[in-house]
Order: structure tokens, then C-alpha cells, then sequence
């Protein structure tokens, strides 16, 4: 299973919105509604931000939001924090019963 | 609170075997999917394999299929990674994750697995 295709890096500002895309195919993110997202700080564990596409767990900010569109799911952050400067990770389930994972995208916050 | 620990990391030599184990705490172990999921250094998220809550169903990734083993004891709250002919793409910090094919709700901290001569 080929990794889910994300963009290796976006930036904005604090207060501003910025959109992370993660594209793959009709056997994963488009075939089901199983995408996750992940925020990973430096020497940290992965943390799910947001999973079944759209859905936040307990305790992650409503700054937080999925997406997703035929093949291609998003992850929209708004209200930039110097905090969210991190690597964002989406994984979605596939046809073959395993999951993959995005390349991962480094957010910089200015 | 869950809390996930892994442990059994270190340095091998190519070919070499290596047994990683989690801990796992504040959750009924025994009703959930369990994962295995690394990161090679300064590199992204790779899951490697996954075993159902009873371990009657496993997958892994054709990366190391055939020469890794997940497994996991209900009674002792605890996950395991057998680990063997490892190469040097092995190399990796591997965390267990909580909760199956689709999502992985909480992980360990991590344990960092080198395989070098």
C-alpha cells in the first residue's frame, strides 16, 4: 500500500487558518470514512487530533477540524498557536484491512 | 488513565532478534485492538502490524511480514513484538497504540530499536 500523499510543509501566521490536504485513492481515504489525523512535537509520541474524518476525540481544541472529498481528506487548523507548530500526520484504513500513513507535513507557525 | 510502556529497544546486529513488549495500564486490555507503529529517524510514521483483541486476527506490513510476530497475553495486560533477521531499515523507535485498523487512539512514549554491526 503505497503512504497517502501530503505536502511536506505549510506555514502561516498566529490567528490565521491553514489547511493540511492528504490524498490517496479509492481504496483508502476515498473508500471509507476512516481517516485520522495526528500532531507529533519534536522527541514526542504521536497525538490522534481527529478521527472518522471528521471527528474530534475529548480535549482537542474545536480549532481543530476534517474533512474530506472524494479521495483527498484536510485537516483545517484555525486560530494559529505558536503551540500548533508541530508534524501532522493523516492515516486512513484501507482495502487491504491495514492502515497508511501520510508522509507527514511540518507546520510552522511565523 | 491509559497509559501505554514499552520496553526490550536497543542495539542488534543485522540478522540479529529483538523482543519489544508493552505495558499496558487503566483500560481493559483485553477489549482492544493493539498496534505496532515505528518511525526511522527524522522519518514519518510506518505502521508495521496490528492483532485483534482476542488474537485471532493479525496483519502486518509486507515490510516485515514473515519475519516479525505480534502477540499479545490478555492475562498479563501486555502486547509483544518478536522481532527477527533484522536489517538496518529496521532501525526505528517503535510504539504501541491502542485501538485497531482505523485509528490510533493512545500510544507509549516509545522504544528505540537500532540494528547496526
Amino acid at each position: 500500500q503505497s503512504a497517502l500523499t501530503q505536502p511536506a510543509s505549510v506555514s502561516g501566521s498566529p490567528g490565521q487558518s491553514i489547511t493540511i490536504s492528504c490524498t490517496g485513492t479509492s481504496s483508502d481515504v476515498g473508500g471509507y470514512n476512516y481517516v485520522s489525523w495526528y500532531q507529533q512535537h519534536p522527541g514526542k509520541a504521536p497525538k490522534l487530533m481527529i478521527y472518522d474524518v471528521s471527528n474530534r476525540p475529548s480535549g482537542v481544541s474545536n480549532r481543530f477540524s476534517g474533512s474530506k472529498s472524494g479521495n483527498t481528506a484536510s485537516l483545517t487548523i484555525s486560530g494559529l498557536q505558536a503551540g500548533d507548530e508541530a508534524d501532522y500526520y493523516c492515516s486512513s484504513y484501507t482495502s487491504s484491512s491495514t492502515p497508511v500513513f501520510g508522509g507527514g507535513t511540518k507546520l510552522t507557525v511565523l | 488513565q491509559v497509559q501505554l510502556v514499552e520496553s526490550g529497544g536497543g542495539l542488534v546486529k543485522p540478522g540479529g532478534s529483538l523482543r519489544l513488549s508493552c505495558a499496558a495500564s487503566g483500560f481493559t486490555f483485553s477489549d482492544y485492538y493493539m498496534n505496532w507503529i515505528r518511525q526511522a529517524p527524522g522519518k514519518g510514521l510506518e505502521w508495521v502490524s496490528y492483532i485483534s483483541s482476542s488474537g485471532s486476527t493479525i496483519y502486518y506490513a509486507d515490510s516485515v511480514k514473515g519475519r516479525f510476530t505480534i502477540s499479545r497475553d490478555n492475562a498479563k495486560n501486555s502486547l509483544y513484538l518478536q522481532m527477527n533477521s533484522l536489517r538496518a531499515e529496521d532501525t526505528a523507535v517503535y510504539y504501541c497504540a491502542r485501538d485497531g485498523a482505523a485509528v490510533a487512539g493512545y500510544w507509549g512514549q516509545g522504544t528505540l530499536v537500532t540494528v547496526s554491526s
